[in-house]
């Protein structure tokens, strides 16, 4: 069974920092394209950050660039959100999600809130 | 870059067929077939209900379709039941290699 298990969300002053995380079980990870997409309280999604099988292809929406940096470890089957920079505005249920052109799997999401 | 925009909130009857749009551009849902559809009920992870603007993964029910016209892609839900209602966003691959996500719609049962 594939699972995508997001850890790391909490309560963070703005300017501060915060990583999460998303264990992949169920699935060959190393060959997946991952991505984090987050969801602000009763707002839509919003799609954050791709990144490719090895790190070589990385994107951002603009609203995080510069302040947000995705990466993985293959060998640990974990993708990562690194966060600086905090603002009041980035709290949301934050989810990975695998895919290039759609997102077929997906975590319960951690949330992160900046107050 | 801007959201496609979709409706609001959508209604129907048990039933009933009803038909979400998703407007974009060029530069992303016209630009490109990689338009996906996610259905995502209250408190839950969204759900993949078709990709590539008109296919269906395994399991979901043939009671979706998808197709795009132009810089529009639509999702009709026929035969409209209780679960249907949910919220429906699309997503689009972007000319700048992102990928964005519509505005979303509320589709109510009546």
């Amino acid at each position: 069974e594939v699972q995508l298990v997001e850890s790391g969300g909490a309560l963070v002053q703005p300017g501060g920092s915060l990583r999460l995380s998303c264990a992949a079980s169920g699935f060959t990870f190393s060959i997946s394209t991952m991505n984090w997409v987050r969801q602000a309280p009763g707002k839509g999604l919003e799609w954050l950050s791709y990144i490719n099988t090895v790190g070589t292809a990385i994107y951002y929406a603009d609203s995080v660039k510069g302040r947000f940096t995705i990466s993985r470890d293959n060998a640990e089957k974990s993708l990562y959100l690194q966060m600086n920079s905090l603002r009041v505005e980035d709290t949301a249920v934050y989810f990975c999600a695998r895919g290039l052109s759609h997102f077929d799997y997906w975590g319960q999401g951690t949330l992160v809130t900046v107050s | 870059q801007s959201a496609p925009t979709q409706p609001a909130s959508v209604s129907g009857s048990p039933g009933q067929s009803i038909t979400i749009s998703c407007t974009g551009t060029s530069s992303d849902v016209g630009g490109f077939k990689y338009v996906s559809w996610y259905q995502q009920h209250p408190g839950k992870a969204p759900k993949l209900i078709i990709h590539d603007v008109s296919n269906r993964p395994s399991g979901v029910s043939s009671r979706f379709s998808g197709s795009k016209s132009a810089n529009t892609a639509s999702l009709t839900i026929s035969g409209l039941q209780a679960e249907d209602e949910a919220d429906y966003y699309c997503a689009s691959y972007t000319s700048s290699s992102t990928r964005v996500f519509g505005t979303g719609t509320t589709v109510t049962v009546l």
